[in-house]
């Protein structure tokens, strides 16, 4: 069974703090990986995505990837309470030359006090 | 910006009887998919779909659930006798440029639409 792991939270952090979220994948043969946000009662929304070991840095948001240790994470500088959602984790399995689909994990809940 | 959308947003049915659920896709994408999130549980794959025909299904598809491209810019999830378990938020995606666009291409969520079966 192929697994995307997420710690569910609640995570709380004051404004103005980082955010770190994490995320473990069981598949060795992954390629892509994304993380999306989430509000209650609405669709997944994209954050950014990431493939190669490292990190990726878009505004206030740096992705981290560790293939070795199956491990990505999400850094949210300068949180926001806007920033409050449920952050989910989304591998792409490796399928030939399809686009192949998204395994999610749970999700982090993220909670930014004012 | 373009964007995936999908209609209805909220569809209440009864046990047994047949449901559509239907998407529009990003204009210029190739690539479509449904996905679905019962209450308080994970986004779950249900579908791809390409070039006219199904490219991947999970387990949860089964001979219940079919998908339709009827025209060039519709994409339908049909469920042909709805259980109780049906229940839950379906989410159509899209992605892709082309296939030069890679694998790596970031699929894009509608709005989604909630199904209830009473």
């Amino acid at each position: 069974q192929k697994e995307v792991e997420q710690n569910s939270g609640p995570l709380s952090v004051p404004e103005g703090a980082i955010a770190s979220l994490n995320c473990t994948y069981s598949d060795r043969g992954s390629q892509s990986f994304f993380w999306y946000r989430q509000y209650s009662g609405k669709s997944p929304e994209l954050i950014m995505f990431i493939y190669s070991n490292g990190d990726k840095e878009d505004g206030r948001f740096t992705a981290q990837l560790n293939k070795a240790s199956q491990y990505v994470s999400l850094l949210i500088r300068d949180s926001q309470p806007s920033d409050s959602a449920t952050y989910l984790c989304a591998v792409k399995r490796r399928y030939g030359g399809s686009q192949g689909n998204l395994i999610f994990g749970k999700g982090t809940k993220l909670s930014v006090k004012p | 910006e373009p964007e995936v959308t999908q209609t209805p947003s909220h569809q209440v049915t009864q046990m047994g009887q047949e449901v559509i659920l239907r998407c529009v896709p990003i204009s210029n994408h190739l690539y479509f998919y449904w996905y679905r999130q019962i209450l308080g549980q994970k986004v779950e794959f249900l579908v791809s779909f390409y070039n006219n025909e199904i490219s991947e299904k999970s387990e949860i598809f089964d001979d219940q659930f079919s998908v339709e491209r009827p025209d060039g810019s519709n994409f339908t999830l049909k469920i042909r006798s709805t259980k109780l378990e049906d229940s839950a938020m379906y989410f159509c995606a899209s992605s892709g440029g082309g296939r030069a666009a890679g694998f790596y291409n970031e699929q894009f969520f509608g709005p989604g639409t909630r199904l209830t079966v009473l």
